[in-house]
């Protein structure tokens, strides 16, 4: 299946600080993508989708101007936590949907564990 | 919340013994898959089926959908200790916009 890459794996910041974690489709182009947050022991959440050339649609709940979402390119998102807090420390997971295959699939990166003291 | 729930949240079984996790979800959907998650780690995508599907078979995978009560079942059969993780239904609405993914359940598997 297609490879998603996501940097770094692991960050530490300190409160107040932005935190910048990449997505990267290596062999597809994705107009698509997406960001989850994942806290310990709960399922995936959507927290925005982020399409290429446009701005992205964050899910309800979501602070646009907290989470900002880059999709400048048919391979990069980027999703930066401005102002991070110790409530962000979380894991966060994106996934490149892949609009050649018949189901819209999605494949996931590895993830980025934020922990922010 | 649209979220799907899945029982059991934790199952713990033997090695050999059949592990069966149920999935429910609340919107109409186009397709419906599962994926395992080890601690602290990525999705790996096991199996989809469609919403005209009603059985799928993967491996030691069983997957079945029941459209009409809303509600999937995994089952793993002959389990090893190695599928020890975290087994989530995601589905994909109508619309083919966003995956919706169920609460999860977390399985240990003893040697």
């Amino acid at each position: 299946g297609a490879v998603v890459s996501q940097h770094p794996s692991r960050v530490i910041c300190k409160s107040g600080t932005s935190v910048k974690i990449e997505c990267r489709s290596l062999d597809f182009q994705a107009t698509t993508m997406f960001w989850y947050r994942q806290f310990p022991k709960q399922s995936l959440m959507l927290m925005a989708t982020s399409n290429e050339g446009s701005k992205a649609t964050y899910e309800q709940g979501v602070e646009k101007d907290k989470f900002l979402i880059n999709h400048a390119s048919l391979t990069l998102s980027t999703l930066t936590v401005t102002s991070a807090h110790p409530e962000d420390s979380s894991f966060y997971i994106c996934s490149a949907q892949d609009p050649g295959g018949p189901y819209n699939e999605q494949f996931f990166g590895p993830g980025t564990r934020l922990t922010v003291l | 919340s649209q979220q799907g729930e899945e029982d059991p949240q934790a199952l713990s079984i033997q090695e050999g013994e059949n592990a069966t996790m149920n999935c429910s979800y609340k919107t109409s959907i186009n397709n419906l898959q599962w994926y395992r998650q080890n601690s602290g780690r990525g999705l790996v995508h096991l199996i989809l089926i469609r919403s005209n599907e009603r059985e799928k078979h993967s491996g030691r995978l069983r997957v079945t959908l029941d459209t009409s009560k809303k509600s999937s079942s995994l089952l793993i059969t002959a389990s090893r200790a190695a599928d020890t993780a975290s087994y989530f239904c995601a589905t994909m609405n109508t619309g083919f916009q966003k995956l919706v993914f169920g609460t999860g359940t977390r399985l240990l598997v003893s040697p």
